[in-house]
């Protein structure tokens, strides 16, 4: 059983739908769940964070993490074209060392397209 | 501020021949990732410097894979000699000690690595 599943889509919405993105993970040491969005040939970049349980909204993006289930998701309301990318879902256990988070352990990616 | 680069961004090479990928880090960040994400797959994480130190190498997945930070700054990451399955997307992240709940990982652009 891999540690993060995420189904890699396509997924294409119209503007202004909601989108919901998931991801599922097995290893309950996980504290650390973050969302990272990928342009086409440009590296990753963090989009939100959540520690541990809980929601958390930043505009348009909502992150949500439930442990007891091994489940995150984000949502995205009003969706724009300038969203389409791939969405990666990244997670890590504390590690104390340096006060560091550690390596990230990535889901594959859900590649949006949002159309005008 | 400049972020994280990557040198070469594509290279391509054939089986057997010897490849140094580059990184240089955002100035200031004592640590610095490699990940490699093979086509179809997630991103995975390679190892993890913390200054010229190698904090975690659990990631490297053969010892035809070299790593160095000299001095703490830049580093490389060599393929020597190369085999077809090393053919993916390398990419490098530094981040800050943390200050805050999260250890933020800046990801460079990835080197585009083909083996023929």
């Amino acid at each position: 059983q891999k540690e993060v599943e995420q189904d890699p889509g396509p997924l294409s919405v119209p503007e202004g739908a909601i989108v919901s993105l998931n991801c599922t993970y097995s290893n309950s040491a996980f504290q650390y769940f973050m969302w990272y969005r990928q342009y086409s040939r440009k590296g990753p970049e963090l989009l939100m964070y959540t520690y541990s349980s809980g929601n958390k909204e930043d505009g348009r993006f909502t992150a949500q993490v439930d442990k007891s289930s091994k489940y995150i998701s984000l949502f995205i309301r009003d969706s724009q074209p300038s969203d389409s990318a791939t969405y990666l879902c990244a997670m890590s256990a504390y590690k104390n060392y340096g006060g560091s988070q550690g390596n990230l352990i990535f889901g594959k990616g859900t590649k949006l397209s949002v159309k005008p | 501020e400049a972020g994280v680069t990557q040198f070469p961004s594509h290279s391509v090479i054939e089986k057997g021949q010897t490849v140094t990928l580059r990184c240089d880090p955002i100035s200031g960040h004592d640590n610095l990732y490699w990940y490699r994400r093979v086509m179809g797959k997630e991103i995975k994480f390679l190892l993890h410097f913390v200054k010229e130190s190698k904090q975690d190498e659990s990631g490297m997945p053969n010892n035809r894979f070299l790593a160095e930070r000299t001095g703490g700054t830049y580093s490389t990451l060599k393929v020597q000699p190369a085999e077809l399955e090393d053919s993916g997307v390398y990419f490098c992240a530094s981040s800050q000690v943390p200050r805050l709940v999260i250890n933020e990982q800046f990801f460079g652009p990835g080197t585009r690595l083909t083996v023929l």
